[in-house]
């Protein structure tokens, strides 16, 4: 039982490179998320999605791209990737958006250089 | 805008002491609340969770929540802490959706 997993779990990236994040889970989950968790910030929603093909902004989307083909992936993609864009991404899913809590995968790990 | 906050960035205690961390929001509305612990180097895992009924809520580890309405607050608490406790601990309200608030170190010395 997978549950929901991430990758890579690190990277190290330079500016204006664009890169992938994946996110897969296996429960089915109508919601799924994607945050950044920053020293200060704690997590920032930066994309969520309803359902496939339902995607919707957060509070900090400037510089990502978002899609959901299919209900188990939610792939988070830096265009051109900043240095400010440096953090730990989380990937989080959900089967009802507020009744239920999130389940969180374990974390990507992005260093843009 | 709803919003949340919470009181302490950094706390440390020795093992055995009682701890309590504050987690104060704003939302006019109906809310679920929540607390996550993230352990060194893992992803956030529920501590408990209050939709409804009974302000007091019991989650996994000894440790409980108190939810006041009327201070829109939902502090959490552990009588006795242990060292495997240190971790970082992050309460969130939903009311739409789930915001979160900076965080609360938490440093237990054995």
């Amino acid at each position: 039982d997978a549950g929901i997993t991430q990758s890579p779990r690190y990277k190290i990236t330079e500016t204006g490179r664009q890169v992938t994040l994946m996110c897969h889970q296996t429960w089915s989950h109508s919601y799924m998320f994607w945050y950044r968790q920053d020293l200060g910030h704690g997590l920032r929603l930066i994309y969520y999605s309803a359902a496939a093909d339902i995607t919707d902004k957060g509070e900090v989307p400037d510089g990502y791209v978002v899609s959901r083909s299919k209900t188990e992936n939610f792939p988070l993609t830096l265009e051109s990737a900043t240095r400010s864009q440096t953090s730990v991404y989380f990937c989080a899913s959900t089967g009802l958006a507020g009744a239920n809590e999130q389940y969180f995968g374990p974390g990507t790990r992005l260093t843009v250089t | 805008a709803q919003s949340v906050s919470q009181h302490n960035h950094h706390v440390i205690l020795s093992e055995a002491a009682s701890l309590e961390l504050g987690c104060n929001y704003s939302y006019g509305g109906t809310v679920n609340l929540f607390w996550y612990v993230q352990y060194p180097g893992q992803h956030l895992q529920l501590l408990l969770k209050y939709f409804s009924g009974d302000p007091l809520v019991k989650g996994i580890k000894g440790f409980e929540a108190e939810f006041i309405k009327s201070k829109f607050s939902f502090n959490l608490r552990k009588p006795s802490v242990q060292w495997s406790d240190t971790a970082e601990y992050f309460c969130a309200v939903n009311g739409g959706k789930l915001i979160f608030g900076q965080g609360t170190e938490l440093s237990v010395k054995p």
